[in-house]
């Protein structure tokens, strides 16, 4: 149990729609990270937040966007939905400093897109 | 450019026996090093981590891993393979803003 929690677990979405992935984060953790992870792949970077900014981007478009609430819990936003965007989607929190700067993944948000 | 190398894609060991995973990286500084174990369907469970001193590291379920500067490889050992440990690990390297992870190892147990 780490402590991060993720939801919807699985959802269904068409090609062309948005969707939103919630996290709520390890409590005291200021920095929350998303991942992509593709069926058969290492999870991909996508951004992180700290204290609600973002504080880096992976090699993703920009219909990927995000959000971190006052109470560190974030958001994922996808937008216009491709079929390659099926996957895994993790999220994960940290609280620098602290425990070497480890982070702790959520159980995830499976996305299938048709 | 930073990356991850998993060189072997699936592994098959009988129950017992000794395991090692190798992981491989190309990072411009001294990385922080971590190995995670996934179940199907299941999220990423961390093992062990690696960030300064000693360059041998235990791990929870037995698991250790060494870093070799020289080599540029943390490869996760376990000396008696258990059924319960079939699962895919994964190798992550990086800054505490950015983790690059390889694209894992299959390890498959038999009785």
């Amino acid at each position: 149990e780490t402590g991060v929690t993720q939801s919807p677990t699985h959802l269904i979405k068409t090609r062309g729609q948005q969707v939103t992935l919630r996290c709520s984060s390890q409590s005291g953790h200021n920095t929350v990270s998303w991942y992509q992870q593709a069926l058969g792949q290492g999870p991909q970077f996508i951004f992180q937040y700290y204290r609600e900014e973002e504080n880096g981007r992976g090699n993703f478009p920009p219909r990927f966007s995000g959000l971190q609430f006052p109470n560190y819990s974030s958001e994922l936003n996808v937008n216009a939905l491709e079929l390659d965007d099926s996957a895994l989607y993790l999220c994960a929190s940290s609280l620098p400093g602290s425990s070497g700067n480890t982070i702790y993944f959520g159980e995830g948000s499976w996305l299938t897109v048709v | 450019a930073q990356s991850v190398t998993q060189p072997d894609i699936h592994i098959t060991v009988s129950e017992g026996a000794s395991l090692e995973l190798r992981c491989n990286y190309s990072y411009g500084a001294t990385p922080y090093l971590f190995w995670y174990v996934q179940s199907p369907g299941q999220g990423l469970q961390l093992l062990l981590k690696y960030f300064s001193g000693d360059t041998l590291v235990q791990g929870i379920k037995g698991f250790e891993a060494e870093f070799k500067r020289s080599q540029s490889s943390f490869n996760l050992r376990k000396p008696s393979v258990h059924w319960s440990d079939a699962a895919e690990y994964f190798c992550a390297v990086g800054s505490p803003s950015q983790f690059y992870f390889g694209t894992g190892t299959s390890l498959t147990v038999i009785p």
